[in-house]
């Protein structure tokens, strides 16, 4: 089984709301990533976790604040996004951060739709 | 970040015809993955690969890592509709702890 789960499917928010984005796995990968995608464009990192500790935050701003309760949970936190902030959010996993000589393979989630109006 | 130039941007082909589209990086790379990512969807990895010079194939998929560890290349036999999408690579150094992404290839299959 290599599924991640991503909820919600679609999100619709405003300038002022707060909404959490919620990722699961179950395949007892130790990574996790946050990724943006808009249309047509590769996915652009946003967070990785390795152990559940935040191991790269590649600059975002601080209205997205990721969290990871545990190993198979990964959250977004929105806070006062802006409408360019619209776009699909993935989630993935991997076995672990990888080392040198080894490698892993990411899976990635169904995507989260947002919309900032 | 790494930049990873994918080609061709775009692709329009015959249902039947076989495809061919590549990556190249202008660093060494350890790992090359393939993804495929319907609209709206999330990408679906298609085929993993970790040493120069493999082949590896995945039902009328085949990948290559190439010998000089700095390009990738995936082939498609025989396209189907279901083959439209966008393909990515992405590849990971071996100094790094994240993959770096293509720029895609849309494929257009006319039936």
């Amino acid at each position: 089984d290599t599924e991640v789960t991503q909820t919600p499917k679609h999100l619709v928010m405003g300038m002022t709301n707060k909404k959490s984005l919620k990722c699961e796995q179950h395949m007892g990968h130790r990574a996790m990533y946050w990724y943006k995608q808009k249309a047509k464009k590769p996915p652009e990192l946003m967070f990785v976790y390795s152990y559940e500790k935040l191991s790269i935050n590649e600059s975002v701003p601080s209205r997205f604040s990721p969290e990871c309760p545990n190993s198979s949970l990964l959250n977004l936190h929105l806070h006062a996004l802006q409408p360019e902030d619209s776009a699909l959010y993935l989630c993935a996993s991997s076995q672990g951060l990888l080392r040198r000589g080894t490698s892993y393979e990411q899976y990635f989630g169904p995507g989260t739709r947002l919309t900032v109006t | 970040g790494q930049q990873l130039n994918q080609s061709p941007q775009s692709m329009f082909i015959q249902e039947g015809e076989d495809v061919s589209m590549n990556c190249t990086s202008s660093s060494i790379f350890n790992t090359w993955l393939w993804y495929k990512q319907d609209p709206g969807e999330g990408p679906v990895l298609l085929i993993a690969l970790y040493k120069a010079g493999e082949l590896t194939s995945n039902g009328r998929l085949t990948a290559q890592f190439g010998i000089t560890r700095k390009d990738s290349f995936l082939n498609i036999s025989a396209s189907i509709p279901s083959d439209v999408g966008i393909y990515f690579c992405a590849g990971r150094t071996n100094t790094g702890n994240q993959f770096y992404f293509g720029t895609g290839t849309s494929l257009t299959v006319i039936p």
